[in-house]
């Protein structure tokens, strides 16, 4: 039975290029959540989704930001034109119900230089 | 904002010593999870708890959910060199449902 799945594990952008981060939530899995950490930080929440819908995207900068998790693959996580504060270890969760506990991915390093 | 407070930031024991670790908040939630974190992986989930005054243990780890519904503890008994990592505590308040996360405590085993 897999777990959450992240790809890809490492990602090195230049200032200006876009990142795209995707997640595979576990089987039976249908709401998804990203979260962003820095060094010695905890998780700071972006955004849940559901199948199709955003939930909350409170956490979510405004602007260059967006995610979307489509019927058919992988949730996306979607950063434009990247900047060094961008760099950050962006985990993605995924859970049963809106209830239920989070299982997390391995996370995609992002490095913006 | 919504905030939870985790004590200690660091913790440096002996092999073989208990640990306990805490998380507070001035807000209330109904549900309590913890995590542990190693290097370079994403949080594993240790222990869910979702009802005031529940007390759920797992292997050598055991945590409660606070009566007051705003804090939560997690006590490791008789701790091993791969208890080594950060643990979070995470709560989701009843009108929200995203999950909130404290800064972690790091737990180091000294040799």
């Amino acid at each position: 039975n897999a777990g959450v799945m992240q790809n890809p594990r490492h990602l090195v952008r230049r200032r200006g290029q876009e990142a795209r981060l995707r997640c595979s939530p576990m089987k039976g899995h249908s709401h998804v959540y990203w979260y962003r950490q820095l060094p010695e930080e905890g998780l700071k929440f972006m955004v849940y989704l559901q199948k199709e819908n955003i939930i909350d995207e409170s956490g979510m900068p405004k602007e260059r930001f967006s995610a979307e998790f489509p019927k058919e693959g992988p949730s996306i996580l979607r950063i434009q034109q990247v900047v060094r504060g961008d760099s950050a270890a962006y985990f993605c969760a995924s859970s049963r119900s809106r209830d239920s506990p989070l299982h997390f991915g391995n996370g995609t390093r992002l490095t913006v230089t | 904002g919504q905030q939870l407070n985790q004590s200690p930031q660091s913790m440096f024991i002996q092999e073989g010593e208990d640990v306990s670790m805490n998380c507070t908040s001035s807000s209330i939630f109904n549900t309590w999870l913890w995590y542990k974190q190693d290097p370079g992986e994403g949080p594993v989930l240790l222990i869910a708890l979702y009802k005031a005054g529940e007390l759920t243990s797992n292997g050598r780890l055991t945590a409660q959910f606070g009566i007051t519904r705003k804090d939560s503890f997690l006590n490791i008994s008789a701790s091993i060199p791969s208890d080594v990592g950060i643990y979070f505590c995470a709560g989701r308040m009843n009108r929200d449902d995203k999950i909130i996360f404290g800064k972690g405590t790091r737990l180091h085993i000294l040799p």
